[in-house]
């Protein structure tokens, strides 16, 4: 059975770091590239970042970029977020995903909510 | 970026109606579109990719079509299991971008 499941959310302070993990089983996970997708409270889907299956490829939204860092280890089957400079606005539920074909996200985790409040 | 534009936001319908919901991108994105279904303190769940292709394990009464800017999400015969929000998405390019969602409601 195909799993990802999300870790290390929590509450931090305006400027802080958080670094959020997907672990991940039932699929050869270097073959798959992997996005975090974030849905703030009572709104919709924001995409975040991707990343390739072997690493070497990454995308951001411009809202996040030069802020958050996707990367991955594919010896431990686990896709991490590292959320540096936080702000009030990135307060949501971080989704990890797992690509099927392209930008298609077939599996997703339950979610780990990130809050940024002081 | 490319922009989606659902419509309409909600709908209101019942179990057995037949039901529509629009997506137009703010370019040509070819087929390259999937819809998901969310429901409350869910995860998304995978519906309809590459525009019209129905995911492993979806039942049939939900189907895509379109191509280019504009897209539709067609469900049949609704079941109460299918009152939800419905997102589209694009995988034309990055960024990925969604929808702002179409509340199902009773």
């Amino acid at each position: 059975e195909v799993q990802v499941l999300e870790s290390g959310g929590g509450l931090v302070q305006p400027g802080g770091s958080l670094r959020l993990s997907c672990a991940a089983s039932g699929f050869t996970f270097s073959n798959s590239a992997m996005s975090w997708v974030r849905q703030a409270p009572g709104k919709g889907l924001e995409w975040v970042s991707e990343i390739s299956g072997s690493g070497g490829s990454t995308y951001y939204a411009d809202s996040v970029k030069g802020r958050f860092t996707i990367s991955r280890d594919n010896s431990k089957n686990t896709l991490f977020l590292q959320m540096n400079s936080l702000r009030a606005e990135d307060t949501a539920v971080y989704y990890c995903a797992k690509d099927i074909l392209a930008g298609y996200y077939s599996e997703w985790g339950q979610g780990s909510l990130v809050t940024v409040s002081s | 970026d490319i922009q989606m534009t659902q419509s309409p936001s909600s709908v209101s319908a019942s179990v057995g109606d037949r039901v529509t919901i629009t997506c137009r991108a703010s370019q040509s994105i070819s087929s390259w579109l999937a819809w998901y279904q969310q429901k409350p303190g869910k995860a998304p769940k995978l519906l309809i990719y590459a525009a019209s292709s129905l995911q492993s394990g979806v039942p049939s009464r939900f189907s895509g079509s379109g191509s280019g800017t504009d897209f539709t999400l067609t469900i049949t015969s609704l079941q109460p299991e299918d009152f939800a929000t419905y997102y589209c998405q694009q995988a034309n390019n990055f960024p990925r971008t969604f929808g702002q969602g179409t509340k199902l409601e009773i």
